[in-house]
């Protein structure tokens, strides 16, 4: 696509209930990050992949985080038995390799309201 | 590791003034330096970039900034501020790698008074 489509734009949930996030990079981007901003906050890094191998996990909060981008171009990001400190915007960008691999391109996130 | 310091969390201006957004970063290696731009219930836009080459970089919607080395520092400017650059503004720092994540400001708010 044009850009980098996250979906749902809008959620909210109950706590302890799980939920999934979805990210669809632009097309023949290899590299793919996960990113979660709290209220006020600047984007806090949370996951890369590069194709498929998720490189990076340094990021996850917690075990109740889990992201696959199993055929390297969807992504998913799942968070387990939600918690109120979970409630944040994730912001899921991508990018290329070669000349256009330092820029990010950046999604217009999906807001977790957790209740 | 890297880190990105901006002085000030929020910035008012007067419609036509000066704008001055502050970002100091630390980094190890020379870094990759961005702004960012983030607009009510929008994700994050590319302002402008230094990579390398000329320190002056100018950016959409007529901001620039200038890396200087010596002070560490990647602030951005605007000579006459618009109202519709309202909005919230990122620092970020990213090393060479395409595997380097980028580390973010705690972002400045821009507020411009009519």
């Amino acid at each position: 696509g044009a850009g980098v489509s996250q979906s749902p734009r809008y959620k909210v949930a109950k706590r302890g209930q799980d939920v999934a996030l979805r990210c669809d990079p632009i097309s023949g981007h290899v590299s793919l990050f996960w990113y979660q901003q709290a209220l006020g906050q600047g984007p806090e890094f949370l996951t890369y992949f590069q194709n498929e191998a998720q490189l990076d996990k340094s990021g996850l909060p917690s075990d109740r985080f889990f992201a696959e981008r199993p055929e390297g171009s969807v992504s998913t990001l799942k968070i387990q038995r939600t918690q109120q400190e979970d409630s944040a915007v994730y912001l899921c960008a991508s990018s290329s390799q070669g000349p256009g691999a330092n820029v990010l391109t950046f999604g217009a996130g999906s807001r977790l309201t957790v209740l | 590791a890297q880190s990105v310091t901006q002085l000030g969390s929020h910035v008012s201006v007067s419609e036509g003034a000066l704008v001055l957004l502050r970002c100091n970063y630390s980094s190890s290696v020379p870094p990759y330096l961005f702004w960012y731009v983030q607009y009510p219930n929008q994700g994050l836009q590319l302002l402008l970039k230094y990579t390398t080459g000329a320190t002056l970089v100018k950016g959409i919607n007529g901001f620039e900034a200038e890396f200087k080395k010596s002070e560490t520092s990647f602030h951005l400017t605007k000579p006459s501020a618009h109202m519709s650059d309202a909005a919230e503004y990122f620092c970020a720092v990213r090393g060479y790698s395409s595997a380097s994540k980028i580390i973010f400001g705690s972002g400045t708010r821009l507020s411009i008074r009519p």
